[in-house]
């Protein structure tokens, strides 16, 4: 079955430190990738997206994420974290399997030490 | 530009009772979602529109589920009867194209509690 893991439901860091959250996928069809943030008392949005072209993708506030097709990774990156990052992650994949179906990891909850 | 309303926010029942969730999304957009996110959990799909009609309904337990979306614009989500399992929130998502690269917009969704 089609699912979607995040190795980690919860990280602790200190400000100005770096920022790796790790997701994988299972499926052998083509994806769509995402990563969400929900930040305390707000409501989901988008972080950043890969639907094709340079597997590096650049989203908002300093965080990027690298699609890496042969592990079946998406993994976010951001090299200095501060206060404000803390927040719930969720990577989502989008399955094309004649019509799209997105799949959610469990999340991970992210809370930086100021 | 206006996001996707949802109401209640919050809503207590007993179990065997019935409840119904309100979602109005983005002006324009095609695609509706309706998501079941349990404690702990990444939101689940329960059911997915294209306008009016379903694309996707395989997570639904249409035993005691059942959603609509008339005249492709609003959409209500249905539980009856509802069971203690059901405690979740429920989120309202909607995006403006069909294809699978669209952001999704979510609304605050509405914390059930059965009890």
């Amino acid at each position: 079955a089609q699912s979607v893991s995040q190795h980690n439901h919860h990280v602790i860091l200190s400000e100005a430190a770096s920022l790796e959250l790790g997701c994988n996928y299972s499926y052998g069809g083509t994806v769509n990738l995402f990563w969400y943030v929900q930040y305390p008392g707000q409501h989901l949005q988008l972080l950043l997206k890969y639907f094709s072209g340079d597997p590096l993708v650049k989203g908002i506030k300093g965080f990027e994420a690298e699609f890496i097709k042969s592990k079946f990774s998406f993994n976010l990156r951001k090299p200095s974290v501060q206060w404000s990052d803390t927040a719930e992650y969720f990577c989502a994949v989008n399955l094309n399997t004649g019509g799209f179906k997105t799949i959610f990891g469990a999340g991970t909850r992210l809370f930086v030490k100021a | 530009e206006a996001g996707v309303a949802q109401s209640p926010r919050y809503k207590i029942i007993e179990k065997r009772q019935s409840v119904a969730f309100w979602c109005n999304p983005i002006s324009g957009h095609a695609t509706l979602y309706w998501y079941q996110q349990i404690l702990g959990q990444g939101p689940k799909l329960l059911i997915q529109f294209q306008n009016n009609g379903v694309v996707d309904d395989s997570q639904l337990p249409k035993d005691r589920f059942s959603a609509e979306r008339l005249k492709g614009v609003d959409s209500t989500l249905k539980i009856q009867p509802a069971k203690l399992e059901d405690s979740a929130v429920y989120l309202c998502a909607s995006s403006g194209g069909t294809g699978g690269n669209n952001e999704q917009f979510f609304g605050p969704g509405t914390r059930l509690t059965v009890l």
